[in-house]
């Protein structure tokens, strides 16, 4: 079963533009992950926001948490066609043990 | 640090057949998870060594197993093979014995076509 619902599935842009992608979950969590995967490769970590922060900064991107509302956001400043790719949420639920259930994903593409 | 090593890239194999994946953490890594991804199913957990240890399994039916030795390699093996099995295999290591609180580096895959 997928805890974390992705929106939208799907995200076309230009270059330069901001590319925000949301994320919901059902039950408690410790940590929520951001990862990125390129064309069915492995997928790259992003960024990790545990449950008691609402912000988190990585290079271009920006990470929010709200678990009164039991969701993520992820943006994405100033895309590059290089930011193409797939990213997914994924969950560390408090009661679920050492696994992380994963979102179905937004596809981002990035037109150049 | 060599990454995540996941063999082989790519199996074709016909129903009714089993087939045996394999896993190499990144050094010093005690931790690995397995993953089934599917267009259809997204991202399912399959399970989590640590130490040689299963600790969490997902909701496979028993066709499904895995072991992780020594040196932290891992295996997984699916038998008697059915077409909803094709699928991307993922694994992924992490340092600690709570993987799930850091992140995880993930292989390549296995792109496994059962026909």
């Amino acid at each position: 079963s997928q805890q974390g619902e992705e929106d939208p599935q799907a995200l076309s842009i230009q270059e330069g533009e901001n590319a925000t992608m949301n994320c919901s979950y059902k039950t408690s969590i410790n940590n929520l992950q951001w990862y990125r995967q390129n064309s069915g490769r492995g997928l790259v970590h992003l960024i990790l926001i545990r449950s008691n922060e609402r912000e988190k900064h990585s290079g271009r991107l920006r990470v929010t948490l709200d678990t009164s509302k039991k969701s993520s956001s992820l943006l994405i400043t100033a895309s590059r066609a290089a930011d193409t790719a797939s990213y997914f949420c994924a969950t560390d639920e408090k009661a679920a043990g050492n696994k992380l259930t994963f979102g179905g994903g937004t596809r981002v593409l990035v037109k150049p | 640090k060599a990454g995540v090593t996941q063999t082989p890239r790519y199996l074709i194999k016909t129903r009714g057949q089993q087939v045996t994946l394999s896993c190499s953490p990144i050094s010093g890594h005690r931790s690995v998870s397995w993953y089934q991804q599917t267009p259809g199913q997204g991202l399912q957990f399959l399970f989590e060594y640590f130490s040689e240890t299963q600790r969490n399994k997902g909701n496979f039916p028993g066709r499904f197993s895995g072991r992780q030795f020594s040196n932290s390699r891992s295996e997984m093996n699916v038998s008697t093979l059915e077409l909803g099995d094709s699928a991307l295999y993922l694994c992924a290591s992490s340092r600690r014995d709570r993987p799930t609180n850091e992140k995880l580096f993930f292989g390549s895959g296995t792109q496994l076509s059962v026909l």
